[in-house]
């Protein structure tokens, strides 16, 4: 079974400044895409970048980014210019490819990231 | 309009109740999730369904039955509440062969 772990359950940044979030998954599988969520207060679930593991590139939207190491299983999300509605919780999730398993989301713990004004 | 629609948004009910959480969507998608959030934890996968016909069971189905009523809805039940189902439940959806996954605005369901 598929495991995802971040283990840093809180960060802070100052507003404008850059962080970055880890995320480790543990897989036998070669083809599968990871995802970063964010939860805001509002409690809302929102897609924040995708990575589809056979694309070398790492993924980017915006102000986000990732650093995909295949090897290493590692899919850290970085925020550049951080912005005071960026304070939420983020979470790391990790789908197969193979839609035998249900097309079911695997997810992190969770890192609740504090932007300071 | 929002596309993933959760109803309610927030329920108290008392334990041994009969309670359905219901999901509607006007993305066109074939495929709905119901995941349960706990507190400080990440979510997990209750009941899944590829279309109106196909209903699987995920990783923690015990204490819920579902129904796909339709494309666009998928209604989650607890026959019998009790306390430990107290949590955030979503419901999310994604089309073949796409993988990414859309969720609802959630219900924060508490259970006395």
């Amino acid at each position: 079974a598929q495991t995802v772990t971040q283990s840093q359950p809180e960060m802070s940044v100052q507003e404008a400044e850059t962080v970055t979030l880890s995320c480790t998954y543990d897989t036998s599988e070669s083809d599968y895409y990871l995802f970063w969520y964010k939860q805001p207060p509002s409690r809302q679930m929102i897609l924040v970048i995708r990575q589809e593991a056979y694309k070398q590139q790492n993924a980017t939207e915006n102000r986000f980014s990732v650093n995909f190491q295949k090897a290493a299983k590692s899919f850290s999300l970085k925020i550049s210019d951080s912005q005071l509605g960026d304070a939420a919780m983020y979470f790391c999730a990790y789908r197969s490819a193979c839609d035998s398993s249900g097309s079911r989301l695997t997810f992190g713990e969770g890192t609740q990231l504090t932007v300071n004004p | 309009d929002a596309d993933v629609t959760q109803t309610p948004r927030n329920r108290i009910t008392k334990t041994g109740k009969r309670i359905m959480l219901e999901c509607s969507q006007t993305k066109g998608h074939d495929r709905m999730y119901w995941y349960r959030q706990d507190p400080g934890l990440g979510l997990q996968l209750i009941y899944y369904s590829f279309d109106v016909k196909d209903i699987n069971k995920g990783e923690i189905s015990d204490g819920y039955s579902v129904s796909r009523q339709a494309q666009a809805k998928f209604s989650l039940s607890l026959e019998s509440a009790i306390p430990n189902q107290t949590a955030l439940y979503f419901c999310a959806t994604s089309w073949f062969p796409r993988d990414t996954q859309y969720f609802g605005p959630g219900t924060r369901l508490t259970v006395l």
